[in-house]
């Protein structure tokens, strides 16, 4: 398996901009989690989805962010619109329950400007 | 609030020392603990996890637990400059699988 496959590694864009970040998480795991790790703040979960259902999206910071998972295979976080402080990676991570174990991808360096 | 606390750091250590990760944790709760290891510019991978009181050895590593004074160590034995990374500690509240994670310790393994 290729792992959990985070696209792209890199985002530079402007405020204002929209920002699409996208995950296929590793094939059979059935739990989804986003994460955002800034030097500040350490590494923040966003939200996750349990078989494809969002379950706890408390950390999404405010109404600019969203996050979707259309299929088992497939998720994306958006923001609209970016602002200069979104800047951070971006993590995506899946897991199988019961297995508590989390497999983080790549992660999405993202910079607003 | 669900808290989990570490030193930042930088920790440095000389190779083939004993370098000592600590962590805190506030939900009396938890049931598991997890220690992930990243390096600059890379994700979080774990290395260690510990469910019962005590100590868990896995080659250089050992995870230390101690429960009823909420902490949980990690222990790197003859360290090695390839360890230098930053440690997490995560930490699942009571009832949840998903962790907390804490801002990590910044391990220096100098030659």
């Amino acid at each position: 398996d290729a792992g959990v496959i985070q696209s792209p590694r890199h985002e530079v864009t402007e405020m204002g901009q929209e920002v699409t970040l996208r995950c296929k998480p590793i094939s059979g795991h059935n739990s989804l989690f986003w994460y955002r790790q800034t030097m500040m703040r350490g590494l923040e979960l966003l939200i996750y989805f349990n078989n494809n259902v969002p379950i706890d999206d408390s950390g999404m910071p405010e109404d600019r962010f969203s996050a979707k998972m259309p299929n088992a295979s497939f998720s994306t976080l958006k923001i609209q619109p970016s602002e200069p402080r979104d800047s951070a990676v971006y993590f995506c991570a899946s897991k199988d329950s019961p297995n508590e174990k989390l497999f983080f991808g790549s992660g999405t360096q993202l910079s607003v400007l | 609030q669900k808290e989990v606390e570490q030193n930042s750091g930088p920790l440095s250590v000389p190779e083939g020392a004993i370098a000592s990760l600590n962590c805190t944790y506030s939900d009396r709760g938890s049931q598991s603990f997890f220690w992930y290891r990243q390096y600059s510019g890379k994700s979080p991978e774990l290395i260690m996890f510990i469910y019962s009181n005590g100590d868990k050895e896995d080659g250089r590593f050992t995870a230390q637990l101690n429960k009823a004074s909420q902490y949980v160590s990690l222990l790197i034995r003859d360290s090695q400059p390839s360890d230098s990374a930053t440690y997490l500690c995560a930490v699942p509240s009571g009832g949840s699988y998903i962790p907390t994670f804490g801002r990590g310790t910044s391990l220096i393994v100098h030659p």
